[in-house]
């Protein structure tokens, strides 16, 4: 069971927009920076968001991050085939000194 | 452009070890702990712990505390992970990550392409 909750899927079709949410608590989430990571099928995972909405070099700007309280979004416009991926976001837990996951959502392109 | 590259598939018998390899290159070594993280077959991450290359200081998951040990050698930049008495539910893909770290927070900005260790008599 993961520490931070996430929807098992989401949908969408070329060219739009979808959100990811990530909920935790004050413990977590609420008192962290969040960071998100992309894994496409069969492969390591990526680093796509840190410190909330920071991007490393080489995301396109489609991605973005949010956090609002003891919650955050991943947000992906313009959507491509090639995004379909499992996304993760995770925080560093102070209390464990370790990064918390949620448990991933699939991303399908329809 | 930092890259760790880990060492090749294990397949091991209940209650073996297996010692995992991951070689960074590209950065300093000693300025970034090491994380383990593991993946199951069809499911999320799970953390194991990390190390510190700079003083050997090292946490690990309470979960696999007395059979995970992790080292490193700075001398040829390589982080070693150790989990001993396997079982079968410690089939996984096994990554090596860095942890990047500010003053609040960490992620974990390069990964290793993963090790998949199979447990299976």
């Amino acid at each position: 069971q993961s520490v931070l909750t996430q929807p098992p899927s989401v949908s969408a079709a070329p060219g739009q927009k979808v959100t990811i949410s990530c909920s935790g608590s004050s413990s977590n989430i609420g008192n962290n920076l969040i960071s998100w990571y992309q894994q496409l099928p069969g492969t390591a995972p990526k680093l796509l968001i840190y410190d909330n909405n920071k991007r490393p070099s080489g995301i396109p700007d489609r991605f973005s991050g949010s956090k609002s309280g003891t919650s955050a979004t991943l947000g992906i416009t313009g959507l491509q085939t090639g995004d379909e991926a499992d996304y993760y976001c995770g925080t560093w837990s102070s209390s464990l000194t370790a990064v918390v996951f949620g448990g991933g959502t699939k991303l399908t392109v329809l | 452009q930092v890259q760790l590259v880990q060492s090749g598939a294990e397949v091991k018998k209940p209650g073996a070890s297996v010692k995992v390899s991951c070689k960074a290159s590209d950065y300093t070594f000693s300025d970034y702990m090491i994380s383990w993280v593991r993946q199951a077959p069809g499911q999320g991450f799970q953390w194991m712990g990390w190390i510190n290359p700079y003083n050997g200081d090292t946490n690990y998951a309470q979960k696999f505390q007395g059979r995970l040990t992790m080292t490193t050698d700075t001398s040829t930049s390589t982080a070693y992970m150790e989990l001993r008495s396997l079982r079968s539910d410690d089939t996984a893909v096994h990554y090596c990550a860095r942890l990047h770290c500010s003053t609040t927070t960490c992620s974990l900005d390069y990964w290793g392409q993963g090790t998949l260790v199979t447990v299976s008599s």
